[in-house]
């Protein structure tokens, strides 16, 4: 099996109630900013993203929020289903470096 | 279209043999780079190209080199493979540095 994340912290959620997966970034000169998701075994995939010049993001099912004040992001998943159960990571770009900084992840575990 | 692909899947190296993993996307991204991750620990750049003949370091570049000669390709070029180089590597692509980055399935190396 997969041996990456082997102590990241841990959100465990009941089926159908929401999520939410914090992520601290360390760069206030940051613009960019983009939640993975990468299920055991596999390349991250891509879920949403945002840029400085927003506070708040919706896809489907899911909300970036940005607070550029405390250097905070975070990703809530409504409705959490079994197939959200994976290792999330946040990503940070500073405009002009070409440089990702990711964060170490959080495993969300949904609970039948 | 195939997305991003890596080859190989698995590789076990002997401390100093050389050897090179393969990245080639098929979607004319000009944005492509490497990523080695570890257990605990969120994906670290090593390499990055913003096009064709235009490379750079990330955050971990030593013991690695890499060239992009076409669009399409950017292998990932290990010089004396090292123990601390056991790890699981990604290569990812995208439209350009600030856009979403689809990922490769990954190259598991193990240096014994």
């Amino acid at each position: 099996g997969e041996s990456v994340g082997l102590h990241l912290p841990t959100l465990s959620v009941q089926e159908g109630d929401n999520s939410i997966i914090n992520c601290a970034y360390s760069n206030s000169a940051s613009d960019y900013f983009i939640w993975y998701k990468q299920e055991s075994g596999k390349g991250p995939q891509f879920i949403i993203d945002i840029r400085s010049n927003m506070d708040k993001r919706q896809g489907q099912r899911v909300t970036v929020l940005l607070n550029k004040t405390v250097k905070h992001l975070s990703l809530q998943i409504a409705a959490t289903q079994p197939g959200d159960s994976a290792v999330y990571f946040c990503a940070e770009m500073t405009s002009g470096t070409y440089k990702y900084i990711f964060g170490t992840g959080t495993r969300l575990k949904v609970l039948a | 279209n195939a997305g991003v692909t890596q080859t190989p899947k698995f590789q076990v190296l002997k401390t100093g043999q050389s050897m090179t993993l393969q990245c080639a996307q098929d979607m004319n991204h000009e944005y492509m780079s490497w990523y080695r991750q570890d257990p605990g620990m969120g994906l670290r750049l090593i390499h990055y190209s913003v096009g064709a003949g235009i490379t750079d370091q990330g955050e971990v570049p030593n013991g690695y080199n890499v060239s992009r000669s076409t669009t399409e390709d950017f292998p990932l070029r290990l010089l004396s493979a090292a123990p601390s180089q056991t790890s699981v590597y990604f290569c990812a692509s995208s439209s350009g540095h600030l856009y979403e980055q689809y990922f490769g399935p990954g190259t598991r190396l193990t240096v014994t």
